[in-house]
């Protein structure tokens, strides 16, 4: 069964940026079945989503947060990254990542991983 | 954007009660609405796509209803378990988005 690992710095400066990876197993990111996704969700509130990548490299992104993300895909590695440049304390937030479908009646993302935490504070 | 209203914010249920969570899109989104359960400090878990099919291993006393604008999470007979946030979420149209999230507690 498929499963997902976040990883990253649980802590970046204001203006940085925030790096994670997601890495994938018992499954291949390059199924062109699926897309790869990042959510987010500060404590105790709702859920964000930041935005995909696609098999074949295509990414979509979240426009409140687009100016400052990129989503890429290491296939050799079986892995997916999260790139939010210039974070503020309002980025503070539980990052998970997500595999959803990429088929007609199968675009809902069904597989999550275990999230990870990310604090923005000097 | 697509934005989704989830009533009520809380709702405090007695074991055995039956449960309803609405849902309500700001456009119609057809059937494009998925429920998930949220554990504390875990992650969302898939109850319910496309509005109402439903997911295998779910329990039977979770369902869905509703299309275009307005949708129905309903829990038959609350269990201890069921303690949990519940979200909807939209993949109809970009950017994909979350309901506010709707907590269930047990009295």
């Amino acid at each position: 069964q498929v499963q997902l690992q976040e990883s990253g710095p649980g802590l970046v400066k204001p203006s940085q940026t925030l790096s994670l990876t997601c890495t994938v197993s018992a499954g291949s990111i390059s199924s062109g079945s699926y897309y790869w996704s990042w959510v987010r969700q500060p404590a105790g509130k709702g859920l964000e989503w930041i935005g995909r990548i696609y098999t074949n490299g295509i990414t979509n992104y979240n426009p409140s947060l687009k100016s400052r993300v990129t989503i890429s895909g290491d296939t050799s590695k079986n892995q997916f990254s999260l790139h939010l440049s210039s974070v503020t304390a309002a980025d503070t937030a539980v990052y998970y990542c997500a595999r959803g479908g990429n088929s007609i009646g199968y675009y809902y993302m069904d597989v999550w991983g275990k999230g990870t935490t990310v604090t923005v504070s000097s | 954007e697509v934005v989704l209203t989830q009533s009520p914010d809380l709702q405090s249920v007695t074991p055995k009660e039956k449960v309803t969570i609405t849902c309500r899109a700001s456009q119609s989104i057809g059937s494009s609405l998925h429920w998930y359960q949220q554990k504390p400090d875990q992650s969302p878990k898939l109850l319910i796509k496309y509005a109402s099919l439903s997911i295998s291993g779910v329990p039977s006393r979770f369902s869905g209803s509703g299309s275009g604008t307005d949708f129905t999470l309903t829990i038959n007979s609350l269990e201890a378990e069921d303690a949990a946030t519940y979200f909807c979420h939209q993949t109809s149209s970009f950017p994909l988005t979350f309901g506010g999230g709707t907590k269930v507690e047990i009295k």
